[in-house]
């Protein structure tokens, strides 16, 4: 079945490590997001990618950083820079990008310990 | 700036009671405008896309519309497994980001 995995479902990190959330899809699309997800905030961007070899910084990338070497792969990586990194993050792909629906995957909970 | 309001924040209904969220937004130039479902937990799951003023979707006890500076998730009937939270999202001409909402916590009673 096509979709979107993302894994591991729950993570939990010590202040001052980097943790890398991995998000794949077999969908064949171009375009790919990470979102952080808060309670009662929306769902804010951190990062996309159109294409292979490039991505673009969302509204809240700081201590955040990506790659997007293969087409169906968009790793997350979440640094120690970032000042409060426990929250919901949610990884989503689309064919295009442009005014076409964004599939979701389930989801990655990260806690810092 | 883009911005998206839903409201209400949270709604309770009585299975079977019918009622709409509202979903008021500013874009520059509106490309597409965009409904999820997101159970606790989980990933958002498409719902519908509405492109131009006038547009209706419907799916199920679902039927969405649109305005140029709204758009309504009208809920007919619904039961407890309508029960989740109804994100909007917009998307501007010219840009390849989306913009949400802060979601509405539907909740239906049996």
């Amino acid at each position: 079945d096509g979709g979107i995995t993302q894994s591991p479902k729950y993570l939990f990190r010590k202040e001052g490590q980097n943790v890398t959330l991995s998000c794949e899809q077999n969908l064949n699309h171009d375009a790919m997001y990470w979102y952080r997800q808060d309670p009662g905030q929306g769902l804010r961007l951190i990062y996309y990618s159109q294409i292979v070899n490039d991505f673009q910084k969302g509204d809240i990338a700081e201590g955040y950083s990506v790659s997007r070497e293969k087409k169906e792969s968009f790793p997350l990586t979440v640094t120690s820079a970032q000042k409060n990194p426990t929250a919901f993050y949610l990884c989503a792909s689309s064919i295009d990008g442009l005014s076409t629906e964004a599939f979701f995957g389930q989801g990655t909970r990260l806690t810092v310990v | 700036e883009d911005q998206v309001t839903q409201s209400p924040e949270a709604l309770r209904l009585q299975e079977g009671e019918s009622s709409s969220l509202n979903c008021s937004y500013t874009v520059s130039g509106l490309r597409g405008l965009f409904w999820y479902r997101q159970d606790p937990g989980k990933g958002p799951e498409f719902l519908f896309t509405l492109y131009s003023a006038g547009e209706e979707k419907e799916k199920e006890r679902l039927k969405a519309t649109l305005t140029k500076k709204e758009s309504f998730l009208h809920i007919t009937a619904p039961k407890p497994e309508d029960s989740a939270t109804y994100l909007c999202a917009v998307q501007a001409g010219g840009s390849e980001k989306l913009v949400f909402g802060k979601g509405m916590k539907l909740t239906v009673n049996p």
